[in-house]
């Protein structure tokens, strides 16, 4: 089946370091790869995607590149705010029954904390 | 503006009385899920809708029901809730391209 790995956290950080949080997958078949960021009391929201290998997702100064030869995609930024303090999902939507739309398997989060 | 609507945010039960989460969207959307989330275990899918009368199970169904009698709303029925269930809940729908638009939560607590 479908999993997905994200690198172990708590990740503490001070502002304008440079950041890095693992994501490795497991899938049958070409998957769509996202990166979802939940805030604090909030629900999750889309941070960036890649729909096919070599793809490089970006929004908000966050990237990930979808590199199928090491099934990875991790985030990275150059400089972090204390405002990206949040926790950050991995995740992959695989084609299912023929459509568009994809189930998606979730790793476990990882809880950034930025401080000034 | 577009947004997926649960309710309630929060609530705490006790065990074996009968509560129903209501979901809501207004996109339009023809898939909707639901997911839980636990500490270390990220999201982990219940229940999933293809469209009108189309539902599914997802990878935790046990102990949940779900319909969809119209293309907005997706509920999420606990019949007999168990402490187990105590755990944050999201509604999501989403749009053709895979990408899912997710409610603010609903927090349950079952004694």
């Amino acid at each position: 089946g479908n999993s997905v790995t994200q690198m172990e956290g708590p990740v503490t950080l001070s502002e304008e370091a440079f950041l890095t949080i693992n994501c490795t997958y497991t899938a049958t078949g070409y998957p769509s790869l996202f990166w979802y960021v939940q805030y604090p009391g909030e629900g999750l929201q889309l941070l960036l995607k890649a729909t096919k290998a070599d793809d490089k997702g970006s929004n908000k100064g966050f990237e990930a590149t979808y590199r199928k030869e090491t099934t990875s995609f991790h985030l990275e930024k150059g400089s972090v705010q204390v405002s990206d303090s949040a926790v950050y999902f991995c995740a992959l939507s695989a084609r299912a029954g023929g459509t568009s739309y994809g189930k998606l398997t979730f790793g476990q989060g990882t809880i950034l904390t930025v401080h000034p | 503006e577009a947004q997926v609507t649960q309710n309630p945010r929060y609530l705490i039960t006790v065990t074996g009385k009968k509560l129903t989460v209501t979901c809501s969207q207004n996109m339009n959307h023809e898939y909707m899920s639901w997911y839980r989330q636990d500490p270390g275990l990220g999201l982990r899918q219940i229940y999933y809708s293809m469209n009108v009368e189309v539902t599914d199970k997802g990878d935790v169904p046990e102990g949940y029901k779900v319909s969809r009698k119209e293309k907005r709303n997706f509920p999420l029925i606990l019949e007999s809730p168990s402490p187990n269930q105590t755990s944050l809940y999201f509604c999501a729908s989403s749009s053709i391209t895979g990408e899912l638009f997710f409610g603010e939560g609903s927090r349950l607590t079952v004694l």
